[in-house]
């Protein structure tokens, strides 16, 4: 049990929709990290935020956006889906940004049709 | 930009044997962290060791332990006395550190243990 919830668990939308996944932190936890694990592979990395600021990021574009929010909630919003966006999105919260110890959550699993 | 390489994309050994995981990285930084994480049916992502690049000592976690070369850029995972438990994926990640940041993590393409009873 690491104390950071996802929601939903899993969702189905068509090509050109637009989602929204949701992490809740730890208490205390001052960054928050997504990531994108498609089937078969190692999760990428698409961005991290540190004190409600956009604190790094991967190679993704900018239809990849985010919030954190003061009580240790965030969002990852994905505009004009894709098919090879389907994946497990995987959101990890951490104290600070260089103690590297992150807590994950359980994922989302997205499938676009 | 750093790469993380899992040359074993699945490994079954008997309930109770040694296993050993191989990872090696590319980086040119100086400053890191290195991981291995377990990610079973689950899917959550569990943190099982981490090793500081300054760090010359092995880190160890009870049945686990890391051999970390640096200048090979290698960090291999052991894990003894395997358990059907320990059944699941792995993966080896760095994190790039600077000044009072990091980087997100870097993952290789995962190693899939199998613990056979």
């Amino acid at each position: 049990e690491t104390g950071v919830t996802q929601s939903p668990t899993h969702l189905i939308k068509t090509r050109g929709q637009q989602v929204t996944l949701r992490c809740s932190s730890q208490s205390g936890h001052n960054t928050v990290s997504w990531y994108q694990q498609a089937l078969g592979q190692g999760p990428q990395f698409i961005f991290q935020y540190y004190r409600e600021e956009e604190n790094g990021r991967g190679n993704f574009p900018p239809r990849f956006s985010g919030l954190q929010f003061p009580n240790y909630s965030s969002e990852l919003n994905v505009n004009a889906l894709e098919l090879d966006d389907s994946a497990l999105y995987l959101c990890a919260s951490g104290k600070d940004l260089n103690t590297g110890e992150l807590f994950f959550g359980e994922g989302s699993r997205l499938t676009v049709l | 930009a750093q790469t993380v390489t899992q040359s074993q994309p699945e490994m079954s050994v008997q309930e109770a044997e040694t296993v050993t995981l191989s990872c090696t990285y590319d980086t040119s930084e100086s400053n890191y962290y290195l991981f291995w994480y377990k990610q079973p049916p689950s899917r959550q992502m569990i943190l099982v060791i981490r090793q500081e690049a300054y760090k010359q000592q092995n880190a160890t976690e009870n049945r686990f332990s890391v051999n970390f070369q640096k200048a090979a850029k290698s960090f291999s995972l052991k894990i003894s006395d395997s358990q059907l438990g320990d059944t699941a994926m792995y993966f080896c990640a760095f994190m790039k550190l600077w000044g009072g940041g990091a980087d997100g993590l870097t993952f290789g393409k995962g190693t899939h243990l199998i613990i056979q009873p």
